[in-house]
């Protein structure tokens, strides 16, 4: 078990609407990332924040952004929901600067969009 | 760029016999690689990582995995496997140069265990 946890476990929501999940990091660590996993794929980046601002970001629409916070906790904000934004949602903690870029994945959120 | 190419979508195994699953691998830059385990409604485990040490790897639950530069391949092995090592593996890589640790994943092999 890592120290990374998320929350909530599992969410239902409609198109159209905004959805927020929360992921609280491992003790030590300052970096976040968030990983989007659809049924059947590997996880996609969406975006790392470092120092509470956007450090790298994958291709992925404005609509999805998120925050960090001084206790290095992180929020996932998705707006205007689609269909295909159904997903297990995966946030990840690490430690900037050095050689030491293991990242440490919380169990994550499962998203379905009706 | 970088990416990860992980060569068999499902693998097939016996209680007790070797487990091979194949990767390779494209970067710009060297790279560190990882393989991550994921049981089903789990989150991801990381199982080893290399970054330019040892070429060969030990993780834990006996797998390992060797680099291999001239082949651009990070396969990863166990002698033995067992029921519960049945789940999804994921070869990923990253590369530290432009500061951002992003993870590229491959799209994953699925490990099946027969008993």
């Amino acid at each position: 078990e890592t120290g990374v946890t998320q929350s909530p476990t599992h969410l239902i929501k409609t198109r159209g609407q905004q959805v927020t999940l929360r992921c609280s990091s491992q003790s030590g660590h300052n970096t976040v990332s968030w990983y989007q996993q659809a049924l059947g794929q590997g996880p996609q980046f969406i975006f790392q924040y470092y120092r509470e601002e956007e450090n790298g970001r994958g291709n992925f629409p404005p609509r999805f952004s998120g925050l960090q916070f001084p206790n290095y906790s992180s929020e996932l904000n998705v707006n205007a929901l689609e269909l295909d934004d159904s997903a297990l949602y995966l946030c990840a903690s690490g430690v900037a600067g050095g050689r030491e870029d293991t990242q440490y994945f919380g169990p994550g959120t499962r998203l379905t969009v009706l | 760029a970088q990416s990860v190419t992980q060569l068999d979508s499902h693998v097939s195994v016996s209680e007790g016999t070797p487990v091979l699953l194949r990767c390779n691998y494209s970067s710009s830059y060297s790279p560190s690689l990882f393989w991550y385990v994921q049981h089903p409604n789990k989150g991801l485990q990381l199982l080893l990582k290399y970054t330019s040490a040892a070429t060969l790897v030990k993780g834990i639950n006996g797998f390992e995995a060797e680099f291999k530069k001239s082949e651009t391949s990070f396969h990863l092995t166990k002698p033995s496997a067992h029921m519960s090592d049945a789940a999804e593996y994921f070869c990923v890589v990253t590369f530290s140069g432009a500061g951002s640790y992003q993870l590229t994943f491959g799209k994953g092999t699925k490990l099946s265990v027969i008993p």
